[in-house]
């Protein structure tokens, strides 16, 4: 079956620190990657993307990488805020597989001080 | 700008009640999910449906049900809570193999 595997968290770090979530899949086809972001009290609104190998998602300093021979997505993001503070979830879908469902990672929660 | 509204951001019931909780979704957006959320478990679907009257099972469906009249609408029902059903339950919705489009969430506590 399809799963994702994230680091887990609490993570936390200074403003302006670099920042590297990593986050490696297991998947049946080729699948298209995500990562979504939740702010506290807030539903998850999607972060960035990836549909294909070597793709490169981004999204408000945050970037990712679709590695097909590490099977890996991990996030990035060279200078964090104390905004960034939310929990993150990297997920995949299989295109075609006719159900459009996600599979989530479990979450890495983030904690930026000032 | 898009949105997906749940019926309550917090809820309270007791056990063997009936809950029911809705969400819509203004987007026209064939697909819709629903998930709950617990700590160190991320989330795990319950059930979703890619057109009206369609339903699917997730990957924990016991002790839910759901339905979906009109496109717009997909309700999450709890026949009769349970304590254990105690958590944060998210709906969300998306059009084919697109980004999901998610609601702020219900945070549901069965007594």
């Amino acid at each position: 079956g399809n799963s994702v595997t994230q680091m887990e968290g609490p993570v936390t770090l200074s403003e302006e620190a670099f920042l590297t979530i990593n986050c490696t899949y297991t998947a049946t086809g080729y699948p298209s990657l995500f990562w979504y972001v939740q702010y506290p009290g807030e539903g998850l609104q999607l972060l960035l993307k990836a549909t294909k190998a070597d793709d490169k998602g981004s999204n408000k300093g945050f970037e990712a990488t679709y590695r097909k021979e590490t099977t890996s997505f991990h996030l990035e993001k060279g200078s964090v805020q104390v905004s960034d503070s939310a929990v993150y979830f990297c997920a995949l879908e299989i295109p075609g597989a006719g159900s459009y469902q996600l599979t989530f990672g479990k979450g890495t929660k983030l904690s930026v001080i000032p | 700008d898009v949105k997906v509204t749940q019926s309550s951001r917090y809820l309270v019931k007791r056990t063997g009640e009936k809950v029911f909780l809705e969400c819509v979704q203004d987007m026209d957006h064939e697909n819709m999910f629903w998930y709950r959320q617990d700590p160190g478990l991320g989330l795990r679907l319950i059930y979703f449906s890619y057109d009206v009257k369609m339903k699917e099972k997730g990957d924990i469906p016991e002790g839910y049900s759901v339905s979906r009249e009109k496109k717009e609408r997909f309700s999450l029902i709890l026949e009769s809570a349970s304590t254990n059903q105690t958590s944060m339950y998210l709906c969300a919705s998306s059009w084919g193999v697109n980004e999901q489009f998610f609601g702020p969430g219900t945070r549901l506590t069965v007594l």
